[in-house]
């Protein structure tokens, strides 16, 4: 079946404009996490959903960063006023119910702010 | 902090050689897992060991986990140069349902 589908791919912005990354989880999986991944770095934790739990935003790095999921399906991480240490990778995973299981990444969005 | 530190930071080998690779970790743990990254993409899932399991295997990889010493190791077993990656371990302490990823090896295997 498919898997975990993340776009744009790659994105190239101007410091201060807003940017929005889309995750499209495996369907059925009701946990979907957001990591940022510096150039040569470990995965930082962003955010996590689970269900109709109330997010875990622990992770997020400032008020900049927000993210959204509709039910058990697509989420939206948005950054606004972007800035030139925001540029990394960001990775979207989705599982069966937490950490228990498994995740499936997306292969990412390579952010770029100039 | 970081829970899961991998050991060594880089790791360079010949084919056909083992590799074997490390996580510490902190805290008590319900399951570890070990990942695979290549080109700074997307991880693959490798295999997964639970804290009452001490050894796991799948095809050429080997896991094992030493709870007392809050430690893991991964062995990949006659390595290829396309096992050339970028491995994590994550653990899962179940307080809050989510992993917490190392740093990562980067493990180069030459032809």
């Amino acid at each position: 079946g498919a898997g975990v589908s993340q776009s744009p791919s790659n994105k190239v912005t101007e410091k201060g404009k807003d940017v929005e990354l889309r995750c499209d989880p495996i369907s059925g999986h009701t946990a979907l996490y957001w990591y940022r991944q510096r150039l040569g770095q470990g995965l930082e934790f962003l955010i996590y959903f689970q269900g109709n739990s109330a997010p875990d935003k622990s992770g997020l790095p400032s008020d900049r960063f927000s993210a959204e999921r509709t039910g058990e399906s697509v989420s939206t991480l948005t950054i606004q006023r972007t800035q030139q240490e925001d540029s990394a990778v960001y990775l979207c995973a989705s599982s069966l119910v937490g950490s228990r299981y498994e995740q499936y990444f997306g292969p990412g969005t390579r952010l770029t702010v100039t | 902090s970081q829970q899961g530190e991998e050991d060594p930071q880089a790791l360079s080998i010949q084919e056909g050689e083992n590799a074997t690779m490390n996580c510490s970790y902190k805290t008590s743990i319900n399951n570890l897992q070990w990942y695979r990254q290549n080109s700074g993409r997307g991880l693959v899932h490798l295999i997964l060991i639970r804290s009452n399991e001490r050894e796991k295997h799948s095809g050429r990889l080997r896991v094992t986990l030493d709870t007392s010493k809050k430690s893991s190791s991964l062995l990949i077993t006659a390595s290829r140069a396309a096992d050339t990656a970028s491995y994590f371990c994550a653990t899962d302490n179940g307080a809050n349902s989510k992993l917490t990823f190392g740093k990562g090896i980067t493990l180069s295997v030459r032809p």
